[in-house]
């Protein structure tokens, strides 16, 4: 299984909405990433989960909260967000370690979110 | 300042024909170099991933090249086909930032439309 399963597909809330984004993968990778991917932008990284702790966090608002329950699942929270919050949020996952080789990461399909 | 460029920005083809896309990096210290395809509104999915010991790599129609004195890698894809249409992005790791899990530093894509 070299899947990474994100849900929901798409997601419409509004502002004063509380929503989570799940994202799951049994590859045993041990580091978990959320990006945030505007259209016709590259992909920008929000946050990385290392062993269920969150290692990296790109100075991402407090509205947006990462949760690692367990080595396969990664949530990100959502509260109070905005209009340009509006992107394709991707979840990834990689085997952790200092081998090149380690450090693929293979992407969930995308929850597509719309803020109204 | 790590950076990746790609070019050309796009780039329609007719079906059948050969086509190659370029990327040039200043990442150090390099890791490894990728190459994905997204489809619009879905995420990446990963078609080559090359360490700097290897010139070349190949995936179906696809073959990735690296030339890691230059920093130049290029994507040939050949008999093209209409769902070749989509973003084709290079990706470059570093590995010393954050620690083990490395940097992903995306190139901003070239965006292929193959016509029939």
């Amino acid at each position: 299984d070299t899947e990474v399963t994100q849900t929901p597909k798409h997601l419409v809330m509004g502002m004063t909405n509380k929503k989570s984004l799940k994202c799951e993968q049994h590859m045993g990778h041990r580091a978990m990433y959320w990006y945030k991917q505007k259209a016709k932008k590259p992909p920008e990284l929000m946050f990385v989960y290392s062993y269920e702790k969150l290692s990296i966090n790109e100075s991402v608002p407090s509205r947006f909260s990462p949760e690692c329950p367990n080595s396969s699942l990664l949530n990100l929270h959502l509260h109070a967000l905005q209009p340009e919050d509006s992107a394709l949020y991707l979840c990834a996952s990689s085997q952790v370690g200092r081998s090149p080789r380690n450090t693929e990461a293979f992407f969930g399909q995308g929850t597509r979110l719309t803020v109204v | 300042k790590n950076q990746v460029e790609q070019s050309p920005q796009s780039l329609i083809i007719l079906e059948g024909k050969n086509c190659t896309l370029q990327c040039n990096y200043t990442v150090s210290p390099f890791s490894n170099l990728r190459w994905y395809k997204q489809d619009t509104g879905r995420g990446p999915v990963s078609l080559t991933i090359m360490t700097f010991s290897e010139n070349t790599k190949s995936n179906g129609r696809y073959t990735a090249t690296l030339d890691a004195d230059t920093k130049q890698s290029s994507l040939h894809i050949t008999a093209s086909q209409l769902s070749d249409s989509a973003s084709y992005i290079c990706v470059v790791s570093n590995m010393n930032y954050g620690g083990s899990q490395g940097n992903l530093i995306f190139g901003k894509g070239t965006k292929l439309s193959v016509k029939p």
